[in-house]
C-alpha cells in the first residue's frame, strides 16, 4: 500500500536510554517531516527534510537528531531518553512545499519512564 | 512569528446537527490547509484552499476560505457518528503550522 511507513508502533523506554524511530515512504516524496502530538499542543514540528541531503530544525528540536538516508527514507533518534519526550510521534511526507498536503504515517506511542 | 487559532478547541453536537469549526491567522496566508484525526488515528489531508473567497464542498463538508485570506472555516452539514474526530487547519509561516485543532465529538 503507498503511504508512509512508521516503525515501531508502540515503544516503552528508561529515561537516558537511546532508540530511532523509522519512517519510510513510497509516493517519491521530496519533503519528510517529524512531530509529535501532545494532548492540547497540537501537532510541532521537530525536524524536516525539503530534499533528500538536506535537514533543518522545526519548532521542538532539542534531544533530538534526524538522518535523511535517501530519498524514501528519514529517521529520528533520541540520544537520551527523558520523560518530557512521551509523546506520539508522526512522520509526515510531501512534495516540496506541501501544496497537495501532507501524508501521515500511523504515528509511534512512546512512553519514556 | 506565525499564529494560528482555531474555534471552539471543542464541540459536542446531536447526530443530524451541523457543525462549523474556525481557524484564524494573525497573518495573510497564501493557502490553507485541512485536516482530520479520528481518535487514535494519525491526520488525513481533506483539502487545500487557495484563492481570496474560495469555497469548496466535499460531500457534507463545506470549506470556505476568507476574503482576506486569514481565517478560514469548515461546515459540516447533518453530522454522523462518522464525523468524529479532531479536525485541524494547516498554514504556511516559516514552517508549515498547524493550528491546535477542534475536536468534535457526535452523540447517537
Amino acid at each position: 500500500n503507498a503511504g508512509v511507513t512508521q516503525t515501531p508502533k508502540f515503544q516503552v523506554l528508561k529515561t537516558g536510554q537511546s532508540m530511532t524511530l523509522q519512517c519510510a515512504q513510497d509516493m517519491n516524496h521530496n519533503s519528510m517531516y517529524w512531530y509529535r502530538q501532545d494532548p492540547g499542543m497540537g501537532l510541532r514540528l521537530i525536524y524536516y527534510s525539503a530534499s533528500e541531503g538536506t535537514t533543518d530544525k522545526g519548532e521542538v528540536p532539542n534531544g533530538y537528531n534526524v538522518s535523511r538516508l535517501n530519498k524514501r527514507e528519514f529517521s529520528l533518534r533520541l540520544e537520551s531518553a527523558a520523560p518530557s519526550q512521551t509523546s506520539v510521534y508522526f512522520c509526515a511526507s510531501s512534495e516540496i512545499g506541501g501544496g497537495y498536503g501532507y501524508t501521515f504515517g500511523s504515528g509511534t506511542r512512546l512512553t519514556v519512564v | 512569528g506565525q499564529q494560528v487559532m482555531q474555534i471552539p478547541q471543542y464541540q459536542h453536537v446531536q447526530e443530524g446537527e451541523d457543525f462549523t469549526t474556525y481557524c484564524n491567522s494573525s497573518t495573510t496566508l497564501s493557502n490553507i490547509q485541512w485536516y482530520k484525526q479520528r481518535p487514535g488515528g494519525h491526520p488525513v489531508f481533506l483539502i487545500q484552499l487557495v484563492k481570496s473567497g474560495e469555497v469548496k464542498k466535499q460531500k457534507r463538508l463545506t470549506f470556505q476560505f476568507g476574503e482576506a485570506k486569514k481565517n478560514s472555516s469548515l461546515h459540516i452539514t447533518a453530522t454522523q457518528t462518522t464525523d468524529v474526530g479532531t479536525y485541524f487547519c494547516g498554514v504556511y509561516g516559516q514552517n508549515f503550522v498547524f493550528g491546535p485543532g477542534t475536536r468534535l465529538s457526535v452523540l447517537p
